[in-house]
């Protein structure tokens, strides 16, 4: 059974158009990520939140934000996605030191 | 400052043959320290860990890999070689005071049949 879940698999936007990929989790972790992997390219660290204490990378564009309402969900929103942003996004928790990934979302911008 | 170095972009070997990786990190205290496998079109999978005791921690799928903590080093290994061992191969740390987990570049490797 997946653990961690993401939705959708594949997200197409427009180049400008607001975007938000979500992230499920059912181990009940504390912590949660969002990488952004480009191809052939090592996961990019965007944020992670321990609980509800937010963690920005100092190279994370403003134009990326995330929400977690609560423990099991993460959101990760685009304002203005560019064509550069076209990426795997991916979700991750951590639990007893080992970090369990989500299949991710495959981003396109038109 | 945390980093992963990975020595080889692009490892392209042919059946049987044996494999090892390169990997060094940068940190200076304790750390957990990680594999993970990235096979075509599919997501991350955790390959192998190591947090404490042995320094030789054995692996899915006949991969090992060592710690040589005087080396900052975390080498994968594998004697024999399988084509679907084709994938990428990411190394990755987390050090005692942080919670983030820093990934080195990847390692392409490909198996000739």
């Amino acid at each position: 059974d997946a653990m961690v879940i993401q939705n959708p698999r594949y997200q197409v936007t427009q180049f400008g158009k607001p975007v938000t990929l979500s992230c499920s989790q059912t181990l009940n972790h504390n912590v949660m990520y969002w990488y952004q992997q480009k191809s052939s390219q090592a996961p990019k660290l965007l944020f992670h939140y321990y609980d509800k204490d937010f963690n920005n990378e100092a190279d994370t564009p403003d134009n990326f934000q995330s929400r977690r309402p609560n423990t099991s969900f993460c959101f990760l929103d685009i304002r203005s996605p560019g064509l550069g942003d076209a990426a795997m996004y991916l979700c991750a928790t951590v639990g007893q030191n080992i970090q369990y990934f989500g299949a991710g979302t495959r981003l396109s911008v038109l | 400052a945390q980093s992963v170095s990975q020595h080889n972009h692009h490892v392209i070997l042919s059946e049987a043959a044996s494999l090892e990786l390169g990997c060094n990190y940068s940190y200076g205290g304790t750390v957990n320290l990680f594999w993970y496998v990235q096979y075509p079109g599919q997501h991350l999978q955790l390959l192998l860990k190591y947090f404490s005791g042995d320094p030789l921690v054995k692996g899915i799928k006949g991969f090992e890999a060592e710690f040589i903590k005087s080396k900052f080093s975390f080498n994968l290994r594998k004697p024999s070689v399988q084509w679907s061992d084709t994938a990428e191969y990411f190394c990755a740390f987390r050090g005692n005071r942080d919670d983030k987990i820093i990934f080195g570049k990847g390692t392409r490797l490909h198996i000739l049949p």
